[in-house]
């Protein structure tokens, strides 16, 4: 079946302008994660969606970002008045439940000049 | 709060020899751990994981892993590397909570394969 999957590859965006990045998760899985990965950097956890239960924020790094999922498929990510130092890789995974496989989408690279 | 620690940001090894990648970890309950794989411009990938029962976990591409909750540790081997291993590869923890299952991954440790 169909991956995980991440709209746009990538955005260009002009400081102080707010983005929307969109990720579908596979079909049926219940748990829905959001990373960034800075170059040379690591996974950082910024938010995590399980079902029907509140969202897990305590990774997002300032009240500029949110997210936010639609009938426990679609996620939204929206960055509000980016900054340069916002220009990162951010990957979507979803997972069958929480300690499952998580399962990658190709990520939307994020360019603030 | 859990946390993961890759020992070493980068690591090289000649072709054919002994692969070991550190990661130890931090958690106040009993954790899931997974080391996954990101090819050069590829999308990350599970390579194992380890949940409950058998702490030696065997995985893709000649890997295995080793739960030692005395060390918390979780370090990657391979016998023997091959230039396709190169590749960056993340150690991640995951512990429930009352919404669910967190996941923390480690920084990240770059494996240079020689000739």
């Amino acid at each position: 079946g169909a991956g995980v999957s991440q709209s746009p590859s990538n955005k260009v965006t002009e400081k102080g302008k707010d983005v929307e990045l969109r990720c579908d998760p596979i079909s049926g899985h219940t748990a829905l994660y959001w990373y960034r990965q800075s170059l040379g950097q690591g996974l950082e956890f910024l938010i995590y969606f399980q079902g029907n239960s509140a969202p897990d924020k305590s990774g997002l790094p300032s009240d500029r970002f949110s997210a936010e999922r639609t009938g426990g498929s679609v996620s939204t990510l929206t960055i509000q008045r980016t900054q340069q130092e916002d220009s990162a890789v951010y990957l979507c995974a979803s997972s069958l439940r929480g300690p499952d496989t998580q399962y990658f989408g190709p990520g939307t690279r994020l360019t603030v000049l | 709060a859990q946390s993961v620690t890759q020992l070493g940001s980068h690591v090289s090894v000649s072709e054919g020899a002994l692969v070991l990648l550190r990661c130890n970890y931090s958690s106040s309950v009993p954790p899931y751990l997974f080391w996954y794989v990101q090819y050069p411009n590829q999308g990350l990938q599970l390579l194992l994981k380890y949940t409950t029962g058998a702490t030696l976990v065997k995985g893709i591409n000649g890997f295995e892993a080793e739960f030692k909750k005395s060390e918390t540790s979780f370090h990657l081997t391979k016998p023997s590397a091959h230039m396709s291993d190169a590749a960056e590869y993340f150690c991640a923890v995951s512990v429930g909570n009352t919404g669910g299952f967190k996941t923390i991954f480690g920084a990240g440790t770059r494996l240079f394969v020689k000739a």
